[in-house]
C-alpha cells in the first residue's frame, strides 16, 4: 500500500530558529515529490522535485530529495512567524494510477513562537 | 485571473440532506480532483477525472458522487450515506503530460457542518 509519512506531526520553535521537515515514502510508480504550506485554507505550493542529490531553494525554504532512501527534507532558516503553518508532503504517481496521481501525508504543524 | 474557484465557503447540512459543493476552474485543466482533510489528517482522495465524462473513485469514495459534463466543472455531492460529513472539501485541478513541471492547483475550499 503507499504511504507518505511525515515527522514530525506537530513543533514548536522560536523565531530565528532552523527547522528540518522530514517526509519518507513508500510509493509504486514514483513521479515527483511536492510540498505544501497551509495556512487556513488551500495549500499553496512550495517546491517539486523529480531527482535526488538537487536542492531546491526558494528564499528561507530549501528542500531535497533522496530516491535511494525514499527521503525528503524541508528546511526554513531564520524562522519567523509567519512561517506558522500545516507543511504537507506528497508523491505524485506516473499518471493514470488506479488511486489518483497524489498521495498526501497527514502533514506537520510548525509554530513559531515570537 | 486563472484559477479555481470553490463554492459555497460554509456550508450547514441537515442530518439526512444531500449536498452539492461546486468547483470550476479556467486554467484549462485536464484532470480535476476531490479532497477531503480533517483536523490533523492530511488530504484524502475522494474522487478525481481525467477526462470530460469520465472520473475514478479514491480511496474514500463511498456516500459521494460527482459528475464531469464539462472541462472546467466537478461538482461533488455529498449524500446522506456519507455517515461522518463533516470535514474540510478541496477541490484541485492539473494539466497532464509528462514533463517535471506540472503541478497540482487546489481552490479555496469548502467547510462543510453537519447539524
Amino acid at each position: 500500500e503507499d504511504k507518505v509519512v511525515q515527522s514530525p506531526l506537530s513543533l514548536v520553535v522560536h523565531e530565528g530558529d532552523t527547522v528540518t521537515l522530514n517526509c519518507s515514502y513508500e510509493v509504486t510508480n514514483f513521479r515527483s515529490l511536492l510540498w505544501y504550506k497551509q495556512e487556513k485554507k488551500a495549500p499553496t505550493f512550495l517546491f517539486m522535485l523529480t531527482s535526488s542529490g538537487i536542492e531546491k531553494k526558494s528564499g528561507r525554504l530549501s528542500s531535497i530529495l533522496d530516491k535511494k532512501e525514499l527521503f525528503s527534507i524541508l528546511n526554513i532558516t531564520a524562522t519567523q512567524t509567519g512561517d506558522s503553518a500545516v507543511y504537507l508532503c506528497a508523491v505524485r504517481k506516473n499518471y493514470g494510477g488506479s488511486q489518483g496521481n497524489l498521495i498526501f501525508g497527514k502533514g506537520t504543524k510548525l509554530s513559531v513562537k515570537p | 485571473d486563472g484559477g479555481i474557484t470553490q463554492s459555497p465557503k460554509y456550508l450547514f447540512r441537515k442530518e439526512g440532506q444531500n449536498v452539492t459543493l461546486s468547483c470550476e476552474q479556467n486554467l484549462n485543466h485536464d484532470a480535476m480532483y476531490w479532497y477531503r482533510q480533517d483536523p490533523g489528517q492530511g488530504l484524502r482522495l475522494i474522487y478525481y477525472s481525467q477526462i470530460v465524462n469520465d472520473f475514478q473513485k479514491g480511496d474514500i469514495a463511498e456516500g459521494y458522487s460527482v459528475s464531469r459534463e464539462k472541462k472546467e466543472s466537478f461538482p461533488l455531492t455529498v449524500t446522506s450515506a456519507q455517515k461522518n460529513p463533516t470535514a474540510f472539501y478541496l477541490c484541485a485541478s492539473s494539466a497532464p503530460g509528462q514533463g517535471a513541471g506540472n503541478t497540482i492547483y487546489f481552490g479555496e475550499g469548502s467547510w462543510l457542518t453537519v447539524v
